[in-house]
């Protein structure tokens, strides 16, 4: 078991709400990274941050943005959300200069956008 | 691009079957290769990983060829247990990427 925690645990917005999902780093971990997980689907890239800073964005648009602080925790934030947006969000943490594989995920927030 | 193609769900074996969950793959040049496990209520495990061609990833009694002739990276395992019972990822990872791609998951259930 991993020390990445996320909250909160499941979420019900509605279409055009604003949604915040947050991430706990693993010790020792400097990266991290959001993946969107659609029912039946494999998780997709959504961004990686580091240094408190974008590293790296899939095919995601502008109302998804995310925060690092200093204690290497993030934040997820979706804007306008859409009914797609129904998902399991996964963060991944890491070190950097470290392979993708060698990250840990949390156990994801379900959200349900109605 | 990159793509990930997993043999679809859901399988169900009794205890002591043998498994095989096929994954094919599409990539430039030459990814490194991997399976992930999710148990119920927890995050993505890596599972086994293979870097380059022929290279054979296993662990906890799962194995996966990389087989570049083919494009395929199959799971497989002599004997399952209940406890084995998950939903299975095949993922890849181009060389000096941050970011993994993802197939959409196999669901293995054992029956005791």
């Amino acid at each position: 078991e991993t020390g990445v925690t996320q909250s909160p645990t499941h979420l019900i917005k509605t279409r055009g709400q604003q949604v915040t999902l947050r991430c706990s780093s693993q010790s020792g971990h400097n990266t991290v990274s959001w993946y969107q997980q659609a029912l039946g689907q494999g998780p997709q890239f959504i961004f990686q941050y580091y240094r408190e800073e974008e590293n790296g964005r899939g095919n995601f648009p502008p109302r998804f943005s995310g925060l690092q602080f200093p204690n290497y925790s993030s934040e997820l934030n979706v804007n306008a959300l859409e009914l797609d947006d129904s998902a399991l969000y996964l963060c991944a943490t890491g070190v950097a200069g470290m392979r993708a594989d060698t990250q840990y995920f949390g156990p994801g927030t379900r959200l349900t956008v109605l | 691009g990159n793509s990930v193609t997993q043999m679809e769900g859901p399988v169900t074996l009794s205890e002591e079957a043998f498994l095989t969950i096929n994954c094919t793959y599409t990539a430039t040049g030459y990814p490194s290769l991997f399976w992930y496990v999710q148990y119920p209520g927890e995050g993505l495990q890596l599972l086994l990983k293979a870097t380059k061609a022929d290279d054979k990833g296993s662990n906890k009694g799962f194995e996966a060829t990389y087989r570049k002739e083919t494009t395929s990276f199959h799971l497989e395992k002599g004997s399952v247990q209940v406890s084995d019972s998950a939903v299975y990822f095949c993922a890849l990872m181009q060389t000096g990427a941050n970011n993994l791609f993802f197939g959409t998951g196999t669901r293995l259930t054992v029956i005791p």
